[in-house]
């Protein structure tokens, strides 16, 4: 999606091995999301975060860490992955007056296997 | 525990027929109901949005329908397309809040 990308696009790693998926926007958006879409869940949000270097826990935060140095990109790092966390990872971005004002724009989401 | 109980979780309807996915939600701060929609491959994209000040929005063939006592919503899709297939997301906000929740989803598929 255009001002939003995500990379990888696929993974496969193993069982306790530590994975770092990217964000990057040149939207120059404030908030920046990742979420997971599991079959019967939707999606649910990991963490979150309102500007440079500040983040916070979503409702399934767990197993995550996030990161953002920069304004253009947040990661998302497994810090031990297990195959609970096999699923597809989407970001997000909104302005500043947030999703309510602007809505999200979805990255294309990366596939991950936890094998 | 899921903040927005989305049914049904599929959905088969004849093109030109009405498709309609209801959501309900228990929290009374929520201010902000957008759905989105997500076609295989790609992230969701936001389709339209109610607050809880009007009763209904209408954009093309998309209506949301809101009835705030019953802390319910509705996706109504008229004329139904076979490129209206894919995966519908209604999701909820807090008032001033920053984050969505979103439901569990509906996969809808059209036959022409």
């Amino acid at each position: 999606d255009a001002g939003i990308t995500q990379s990888p696009r696929h993974k496969v790693t193993e069982t306790g091995t530590p994975v770092t998926l990217r964000c990057h926007q040149t939207e120059n958006h404030r908030y920046m999301y990742w979420y997971r879409q599991d079959p019967g869940h939707g999606l649910r949000l990991i963490h979150y975060s309102y500007g440079v270097k500040d983040t916070d826990k979503g409702e399934v935060s767990d197993g995550y860490s996030v990161s953002r140095s920069k304004t253009e990109d947040f990661l998302l790092t497994l810090e031990s992955a297990t195959s609970s966390q096999t699923s597809v990872y989407f970001c997000a971005i909104s302005g500043s007056g947030g999703p309510q004002v602007y809505g999200y724009t979805f990255g294309s989401g990366t596939r991950l296997t936890v094998v | 525990q899921q903040q927005v109980k989305q049914s049904p979780q599929s959905l088969i309807v004849q093109k030109g027929g009405i498709s309609i996915i209801n959501c309900a939600y228990e929290n009374t701060a929520f201010d902000y109901f957008p759905w989105y929609q997500q076609f295989p491959g790609k992230g969701p994209a936001l389709l339209i949005a109610i607050r809880p000040d009007v009763s209904e929005k209408k954009e093309g063939r998309f209506t949301i329908s809101f009835n705030k006592s019953a802390k319910q919503f509705s996706l109504h899709i008229m004329d139904s397309q076979p490129g209206d297939s894919a995966t519908y997301f209604c999701a909820a906000s807090k008032g001033g809040g920053n984050k969505l929740v979103f439901g569990a989803g509906t996969i809808l598929r059209v036959k022409s």
